[in-house]
């Protein structure tokens, strides 16, 4: 199966920092990518996406960034919120299927 | 609610029954798509549905497991003779167009734990 690893499994931020969230993907013909949030108990949710032909795309607190040179990706979130405290996946899509990373659990402080 | 449903929410189960969940995806979604999730894991997908064909089922974990959607609109995912490994979260998800338009909605998922 595809391959897609996160650098961190654990992060914690204090409340009303930046968050950053690394991933490395290992198919280099995957052409589109989600950052996915986790809440206790919930299914995924989507937060942002990015496609190949892209390096950076802004949401609402959240960027994303896609280094295609080195497969990785990451997901930074502005002024973090005590409700952003969840575990956060990207997932790659290739094969007409997505394959996700293990994940990155995110803390938020108050 | 018109999100994507799973039932049951939890089931738990003796080693050698066999199981079944529920998929109701969000009406109007042609595109239904099976997920399992350890602990600690990302989902790793299963199998998909484009109306009532299932259109990749290699990775299904093995031959006991199965799904349907007779009609197109609700699937069924079952689980023959369970054993503890298949102690998992089972997601749904559906979509209306690909699964690379972000357009990918996940219910919150049956949990089966086998004793």
């Amino acid at each position: 199966g595809e391959s897609v690893g996160l650098h961190l499994p654990t992060l914690s931020v204090q409340e009303g920092d930046n968050s950053i969230i690394n991933c490395a993907y290992s198919n280099s013909a995957s052409d589109y990518f989600i950052w996915y949030k986790q809440e206790s108990g919930k299914g995924p949710q989507f937060i942002i996406d990015i496609r190949s032909n892209m390096d950076k795309r802004q949401g609402q607190r959240v960027t994303v960034l896609l280094n295609k040179t080195v497969k990785h990706l990451s997901l930074q979130i502005a002024a973090t919120q005590p409700g952003d405290s969840a575990v956060y996946f990207c997932a790659e899509y290739t094969g007409n299927q997505f394959y996700f990373g293990t994940g990155t659990s995110l803390t938020v402080i108050p | 609610d018109t999100g994507v449903s799973q039932d049951p929410r939890h089931k738990i189960t003796k080693r050698g029954q066999n199981v079944t969940f529920r998929c109701d995806p969000i009406s109007e979604h042609n595109r239904l798509y099976w997920y399992r999730q350890t602990l600690g894991q990302g989902p790793e997908f299963l199998t998909y549905f484009q109306n009532e064909a299932q259109l990749e089922k290699s990775r299904l974990l093995s031959d006991r497991f199965s799904a349907e959607r007779p009609k197109g609109s609700f699937s069924t995912l079952e689980i023959q003779r369970t054993e503890q490994g298949d102690s998992a979260m089972y997601l749904c998800a559906s979509s209306l167009r690909g699964a690379d338009t972000g357009e990918l909605f996940f219910g919150e998922g049956s949990r089966l734990t086998v004793l």
